[in-house]
């Protein structure tokens, strides 16, 4: 399967500022997708993210809070804007494979 | 939107017992995965199924693709100290392949004691 790498893998941020998170993958992916984690619960989908294209966001989620980039078919980043502290999750990628998806190991966000 | 729920939400168990927990829908999905989460680290699938009523082993671990397709169960045989964890089940509305978004369900968080 896939090894995906995350970094940072933690951070504490100040409101009002802002964090990009990035992902490589060491094989070429089509899609690759994002997703949120927030305390003690499951995850959700923030969007998808093409090479080439613009992300496709799920419901309750907006491009000009996670801007999403896809410069190749290796690597994106979330970036996650004007912080606040309801924003404080763990943010994970993931990658598609025909037997299933593999995830990055997160990126553990606290914002204070 | 769709729901997965699981159940239990957490099980405290002793070492060399079994596991049993499940993940229902309100609609069929076509794929059923199951991943473990420790702490700190990203989901780890542990098994995929692709038909309904099927059946499929990966060690002590065996999960079932519910005939109605809207559920899935996972069993732990003989448990040991490393099986903690949190469990999530994912739903696929088409099978296998790419370009499908995943539904995860709600999580069963796994405490095993000596």
């Amino acid at each position: 399967s896939a090894v995906i790498s995350q970094k940072p893998s933690r951070d504490i941020c100040q409101r009002g500022t802002s964090l990009t998170i990035q992902c490589q993958v060491d094989s070429q992916v089509t899609m690759m997708f994002w997703y949120r984690q927030q305390p003690g619960q499951s995850l959700t989908l923030i969007a998808t993210a093409n090479q080439g294209s613009e992300a496709t966001y799920e419901s309750g989620f907006v491009i000009d809070k996670f801007p999403i980039s896809r410069p190749n078919l290796t690597f994106s980043t979330l970036t996650v804007s004007n912080m606040s502290p309801e924003d404080s999750s763990i943010y994970l990628c993931s990658v598609d494979r025909v037997n299933g998806y593999t995830f990055g190991s997160g990126t553990r966000l606290t914002v204070v | 939107g769709q729901q997965l729920n699981q159940s239990p939400q957490s099980m405290f168990i002793q070492e060399g017992e079994d596991v049993s927990m499940n993940c229902t829908s309100s609609s069929i999905f076509n794929t059923w995965l199951w991943y473990k989460q420790e702490p700190g680290e990203g989901p780890v699938l542990l098994i995929a199924l692709y038909k309904a009523g099927e059946l499929t082993s990966n060690g002590r671990l065996t999960a079932q693709f519910g005939i109605t397709r809207k559920d899935s169960f996972l069993n732990i045989s003989a448990s040991i100290p490393s099986d903690v964890g949190i469990y999530f089940c994912a739903g696929q509305p088409q099978v296998g392949g790419t370009a499908s978004k995943l539904t995860f369900g709600t999580g069963t968080r796994l405490q095993v004691t000596l």
